[in-house]
Formats: C-alpha cells, sequence, structure tokens
C-alpha cells in the first residue's frame, strides 16, 4: 500500500527566503506524486506533478520538486518566498487506478 | 471552462443527525468524481469515488454514504452524524486521467 510522510508539520520562514518542503513517500512501483497548495478557505490547488522523465519538475507559482528515487523522496522548494505563499501544503502519491494517497499537510507561515 | 461547487462552506450538526453536502461539476460531461475527508491533523483520505451515475465505489468503512442521482452531482449524507465525522469534506472531479483532479472549496463540518 502506498503512503506519504511530510515530516514538518509547521514551518515559519521569513519573505524572501528560501522554502523546503519535505515529502517521503512508499510505494511498490513507480510513484505519480504531486504537490498540492490549500490556502485558507479554498479547495486544493494541484502545483506540480512527477510521472517520469526529468526527475526535477517545474511548477505553478514559481515553485519545483525534486524526485530522488535513491531516498524516496518528492522535496517542493522555492528559492523566495512571497508572503502569498502562506498556505497548508500537500505531498500525494497516486497508483495507475487514479487514487490518491495525501500526506498530513505543512502549514506555511511567511514572516515580515 | 470547469468548475465545481460544493454547498454548504461550513455546517455545525448535532451528532445523531443527518447530514447531506453536494457536489456539482459544470462544463464537463461523464467526469470520475470524488468524496475525501480531512480530519484535524491529517492528509485527505478518499472516502468515496464514482466512475458513472448510481456508480459509486466506497474505500473505507463508515458512517457516510454518497449516491450519484445526476452525471455532474455527488451527494454525501448520513442518516445519523457522529461526532467523529466532523472534518474537512472535499469533493473532486477527473476526466479522462484520473490522477488529475480538480477540488472544491470544501465543506468544514463541526458535529457537536
Amino acid at each position: 500500500a502506498q503512503s506519504v510522510t511530510q515530516p514538518d508539520i509547521h514551518i515559519t520562514v521569513s519573505e524572501g527566503a528560501s522554502l523546503e518542503l519535505r515529502c517521503n513517500y512508499s510505494y511498490g512501483a513507480t510513484p505519480y506524486l504531486f504537490w498540492y497548495v490549500q490556502s485558507p478557505g479554498q479547495g486544493l490547488q494541484l502545483l506540480l506533478k512527477y510521472f517520469s522523465g526529468d526527475t526535477l519538475v517545474q511548477g505553478i507559482k514559481g515553485f519545483e520538486a525534486e524526485f530522488k528515487r535513491s531516498q524516496s523522496s518528492f522535496n517542493l522548494r522555492k528559492p523566495s518566498v512571497h508572503w502569498s505563499d502562506a498556505a497548508e501544503y500537500f505531498c500525494a502519491v497516486g497508483d495507475s487506478w487514479g487514487k490518491l494517497q495525501f500526506g498530513a499537510g505543512t502549514q506555511v507561515v511567511v514572516t515580515p | 471552462s470547469q468548475t465545481i461547487h460544493q454547498w454548504p462552506a461550513t455546517l455545525v450538526q448535532p451528532v445523531g443527525s443527518p447530514l447531506s453536502l453536494e457536489c456539482t461539476v459544470e462544463g464537463t460531461s461523464n467526469p470520475n468524481l470524488y468524496w475525501y475527508r480531512q480530519a484535524a491533523g491529517r492528509g485527505l483520505q478518499l472516502l468515496f469515488y464514482s466512475i458513472g451515475i448510481d456508480q459509486i465505489s466506497s474505500e473505507v468503512p463508515q458512517n457516510l454514504s454518497a449516491s450519484r442521482p445526476q452525471d455532474r452531482q455527488f451527494i454525501l449524507s448520513s442518516k445519523k452524524l457522529l461526532l467523529s465525522d466532523s472534518g474537512f469534506y472535499l469533493c473532486a472531479w477527473s476526466e479522462t486521467d484520473p490522477l488529475i483532479q480538480y477540488f472544491g472549496a470544501g465543506t468544514r463540518l463541526s458535529v457537536l
């Protein structure tokens, strides 16, 4: 069975600083990996996804993620955080049937 | 363009009362539809998914049920709510690729 771990429940970062959110997965086959963002009172928005090919994936809003098979990781990064990036971020792994397994989420707080 | 609507946005219900949450999708036909629940401090858990009218699959045993009376309408119900039913409920849809899911804004349910 697939599973996703987001080790950091809460991260505080200064505006303009870099951000990295960790995600580790467990899945027997080649995983389909996703990062979603949830702003307060809103649904989830897909930031980026990895299916195959280049292990460094570019997404929307200046985010990128790197798939590392040897570490079973898919960490999300942004070089310079904006106040509007304050939100909850979810990593997910999907199987070929379209079933997504989500992590518990990481709450990001951006300070001035 | 496609849109997804969920209502209500928030709901407070007493234990033992019935529940009906509605989700509708516009701008597409025969979508795959999903209900997820996000309990406090946990990731999203897939509750139900549907590939067509009256075709519902349940992912976890629970106090809830789902129905799809029309192509683009997905309803989550309960006859008698439990305290443990509290959480954030999200509806999602997908088209040809079940891994690319689009989420509604969610309903926050508090059972007291």
